[in-house]
């Protein structure tokens, strides 16, 4: 039973699309995130929930609207999409502050073309 | 000047060689550490979760963490060809935003 699952696994588009990506945890955790990792493989945070309130805001352009529906449900809807979204996208979830670590989704890999 | 330094390698070791590991940073505030394990095309997973200074040791993994100095280390034991991947350190102080490094990219061959 998958703890962090996120879908879809694959996302190519054009430039100018609007796309979301979904993502959804049930380990009970209180926080859930949205990571980038660029074609350098590093990680950089965009996005924190907690228990459906934004509390991490990372200087993301305003194309990217996370949105929470519930603790369990954390997703991305990028408008406009641009060469530069390209990259692997990571949901992750933990309990307050980071306590215990960090699950992390498999990601979502981007493609605009 | 970055807020976590990680050498990126790729370290490339004999299989049974003991690997080390290891971060440098600069925010004193850091007080959780972490090491995940990146297999290609896949999520981080996470290895070893310390809080503060201190060593930790789970199976053939130690974690050490030296305040003081600002410098977080891991080591593998006895490291197998499965042990190939990138390894991720990552340090949050009392809020909700890990920090990652760069990750090193090992290579243990039979």
């Amino acid at each position: 039973d998958t703890a962090v699952s996120q879908t879809p696994k694959y996302l190519v588009t054009q430039m100018g699309n609007d796309k979301s990506i979904k993502c959804e945890q049930n380990l009970g955790h209180d926080t859930m995130y949205w990571y980038k990792q660029d074609s350098k493989k590093f990680l950089k945070i965009m996005f924190s929930y907690n228990n459906k309130e934004l509390i991490i805001n990372e200087t993301v352009p305003n194309r990217f609207s996370p949105k929470s529906p519930d603790k369990a449900h954390l997703n991305l809807h990028i408008n406009s999409l641009e060469l530069g979204d390209s990259a692997v996208y990571f949901c992750a979830s933990s309990q307050a502050q980071g306590v215990g670590g960090y699950t992390f989704g498999s990601g979502t890999r981007l493609t605009v073309v | 000047q970055k807020e976590v330094e990680q050498d990126p390698g790729p370290l490339s070791v004999p299989e049974g060689a003991i690997v080390s590991l290891n971060c440098t940073y600069s925010n004193s505030a850091f007080q959780y550490f972490m090491w995940y394990r990146q297999y290609s095309r896949k999520g981080p997973e996470l290895l070893m979760y310390t809080y503060s200074s201190g060593n930790k040791e789970d199976g053939r993994f130690t974690a050490q963490v030296d305040k003081s100095s600002k410098y977080i280390s891991l080591f593998i034991r006895d490291s197998q060809p499965s042990d190939s991947a990138t390894y991720l350190c990552a340090m949050s102080d009392n809020t909700d935003k890990l920090i990652f490094g760069t990750g090193t990219r090992l290579q243990v061959f039979p």
